[in-house]
């Protein structure tokens, strides 16, 4: 158990709709990061948060927005959901930001989207 | 640009056998991190080891050991004494230094482990 939680653990929805994926770091941890995981795509890093602010943004569709609250958890918004957005994401956290930070993924959330 | 590559898609290796994952990598930053990360297919993301780019001996956590060859530009995974429950997806990543990229973890596609009685 890496400390780092994730709900829902699945979810199913339709074309059009939009949901909400939420991710709790772990304790004392200031960064959190989303990623996707995808058959075609791998794993792709999707944006960063430290300690409430947006750090960096990688391949994250306008159709996705994510935040960090002040008790640091992060929810990942996506909307107009799309056959495609089908996919395992993941939110890791560590504890600042720097080149030597382990990152400790969450168990991740399954999206289907039908 | 930077850069993770793994080659080797698949492996099959026998239990209490050694195996050897392939990482390459390529960035200009002086300053980087590597790590590895097994996902069984439970799914779930486990971290396995770390390479600083200024670390002078080579990584090791139990059975994993990173061999790194910073002129060669490569990450090689090292496990030893296989067991049934190694058989996962293997992944190497890197995060640079650039401001651009502190945020960035980039993973290679993965190597898929079959360890076999």
């Amino acid at each position: 158990d890496s400390g780092v939680t994730q709900t829902p653990k699945h979810l199913i929805t339709a074309t059009g709709q939009r949901v909400t994926l939420r991710c709790s770091p772990r304790s004392g941890d200031l960064s959190v990061y989303w990623y996707q995981q995808s058959l075609d795509q791998g794993l792709q890093f999707l944006i960063h948060y430290y300690n409430g602010e947006e750090r960096a943004k990688g391949n994250i569709l306008e159709r996705f927005s994510a935040q960090q609250f002040p008790d640091l958890h992060s929810e990942l918004n996506l909307s107009s959901l799309e056959l495609g957005d089908s996919a395992l994401y993941f939110c890791a956290s560590s504890v600042v930001t720097g080149v030597t930070d382990t990152q400790y993924f969450g168990p991740g959330t399954r999206l289907t989207v039908l | 640009a930077q850069k993770i590559t793994q080659t080797q898609p698949g492996m099959f290796v026998q239990e209490k056998e050694a195996v050897t994952l392939d990482c390459t990598y390529d960035t200009s930053d002086p300053s980087y991190g590597l790590f590895w990360y097994k996902q069984p297919s439970s799914g779930e993301m486990i971290f396995l080891i770390y390479q600083g780019s200024y670390d002078q001996q080579n990584a090791t956590e139990g059975r994993y050991s990173l061999n790194f060859q910073k002129a060669r530009k490569s990450a090689n995974l090292v496990i030893s004494a296989s067991q049934l429950g190694d058989s996962a997806m293997y992944f190497c990543a890197m995060r640079t230094g650039t401001t651009d990229s502190w945020g960035k973890f980039q993973f290679g596609a993965g190597t898929q482990v079959v360890v076999t009685p």
